[in-house]
């Protein structure tokens, strides 16, 4: 059964701190996605990703596919950045057939 | 706006009483799924459709069922809720399957009594 691992499940930082989110799993994979989760209860979709690296503003999302890890960082955090990060990977047995299986979220608390 | 929505955003009801909480998206997606979201679980799929009249279940499909009759919509049914049922739901769409990036709707809380 496909595992995912986030670490840490609560993070307490200063604003303007280097923050690091790490996700792993334990099937091989097509893709993998970094979800971020409102305290309202909003979920926006930040990266997807299959190899390598992506940057979108502050965020950074890295994936090692032969390690069956990923991390994401963000630069410059910033309260606003306070939010529930959850890792999502789609298995290679997918074509939809297996949907998503998320991890249970890292709690980031960004404080001025 | 390429959104999705879901109604009601908030409901209480009773043990046994049928329910139906809608989803609806106007970005022409093929796939739709919905999620349960319970504290030290997370997220866990319970159905998902690959397209019109294509659906399947996910982790934990009992006690629910779904219809995919127009592309746009993908309607989670509760035929007899249970207390167990009482979570926060999201439907989510994307282009093609789960590989693509997911368009959350803004979740519905659910509270079976």
């Amino acid at each position: 059964k496909n595992e995912v691992e986030q670490s840490p499940q609560n993070l307490t930082a200063q604003e303007g701190e280097f923050i690091t989110i790490n996700c792993s799993y334990s099937v091989g994979i097509s893709a993998l996605h970094w979800l971020q989760q409102h305290p309202g209860g909003g979920i926006v979709s930040l990266f997807m990703l299959s190899s390598g690296k992506k940057k979108h503003g502050r965020l950074i999302a890295t994936i090692n596919i032969q390690e069956k890890h990923s991390s994401l960082h963000i630069t410059a955090s910033h309260p606003r950045d306070s939010a529930v990060y959850i890792c999502a990977v789609f298995p290679h047995s997918g074509g939809g057939a297996d949907g998503l299986t998320f991890g249970k979220g890292t709690h980031l608390i960004i404080q001025p | 706006e390429a959104q999705v929505t879901q109604n009601p955003r908030y409901l209480i009801t009773v043990t046994g009483k049928k329910l139906t909480v809608t989803c609806s998206q106007n970005m022409n997606h093929e796939y739709m799924s919905w999620y349960r979201q319970d504290p030290g679980l997370g997220l866990r799929q319970i159905y998902y459709s690959m397209n019109v009249e294509v659906t399947d279940k996910g982790d934990v499909p009992e006690g629910y069922k779904v219809s995919r009759k127009e592309k746009r919509n993908f309607p989670l049914i509760l035929e007899s809720p249970s207390p167990n049922q009482t979570s926060l739901y999201f439907c989510a769409s994307s282009s093609a399957s789960a590989y693509n990036e997911q368009y959350f709707g803004p979740g519905t809380r659910l509270t079976v009594t």
